[in-house]
């Protein structure tokens, strides 16, 4: 089946330290991959994404790297501000179906 | 333009009884979903409309649950009668008819469901 591991949080950090929140998956098929973020108060919006292997997508300075060898797609930022405090959820949609499957998000604190 | 929209953002109901959440999702998108995050864990799908009609239940837990969007526009998920595992953040998404898997979806900000 399909399925999405991610690292538990909270992650902790100051403000301009580096992030990395780990995410591998396991699926049938060629899945495409997403990072999504939900800020306080908010819905889940798209962050990234990467449809094939060696795909890097990236955004608001977030990158995160389609690895196939490894089934993992791991987002990193270089600066983490405190306006990146959310909860990063990664996902995965199987070619030929229209449902994401999730992991159980990770939560980010900055502080400053 | 709006987004996809959901009320109530709160719901407190007590064990039995019967709640209705409602999705209005971005005008011209044929598509609506259904997802729950239950317990701070994953979050998980429920069912995918294409206009009324229901693409994909696969993921609806029991028949305490129905979802019907009448019309091809809003939708409702009714539960009825609610349990405590019920209680979680449900999740509408909408997207355009692309025939491509890969479409972005648009989320709403969830309905917060309290069961006590």
């Amino acid at each position: 089946g399909n399925s999405v591991t991610q690292m538990e949080g909270p992650v902790t950090l100051s403000e301009e330290a580096f992030l990395t929140i780990n995410c591998t998956y396991t699926a049938t098929g060629y899945p495409s991959l997403f990072w999504y973020v939900q800020y306080p108060g908010e819905g889940l919006q798209l962050l990234l994404k990467a449809t094939k292997a060696d795909d890097k997508g990236s955004n608001k300075g977030f990158e995160a790297t389609y690895r196939k060898e490894t089934t993992s797609f791991h987002l990193e930022k270089g600066s983490v501000q405190v306006s990146d405090s959310a909860v990063y959820f990664c996902a995965l949609m199987n070619t030929g179906f229209q449902k994401l499957v999730f992991g159980t998000g990770t939560r980010l604190l900055v502080s400053p | 333009e709006a987004g996809v929209t959901q009320f109530p953002s709160h719901s407190v109901i007590e064990k039995g009884q019967t709640v209705t959440l409602r999705c209005d999702p971005i005008s011209g998108h044929d598509n609506l979903y259904w997802y729950r995050r239950v317990m701070g864990k994953e979050i998980k799908f429920l069912l995918h409309f294409v206009k009324e009609s229901k693409q994909d239940e696969s993921g609806m837990p029991n028949n305490r649950f129905l979802a019907e969007r009448t019309g091809g526009t809003y939708s409702t998920l009714k539960v009825q009668p609610a349990e405590l595992e019920d209680s979680g953040v449900y999740f509408c998404a909408s997207s355009q008819v692309s025939g491509e898997t890969n479409e972005k979806l648009f989320f709403g900000s969830g309905t917060q469901l309290s069961v006590l």
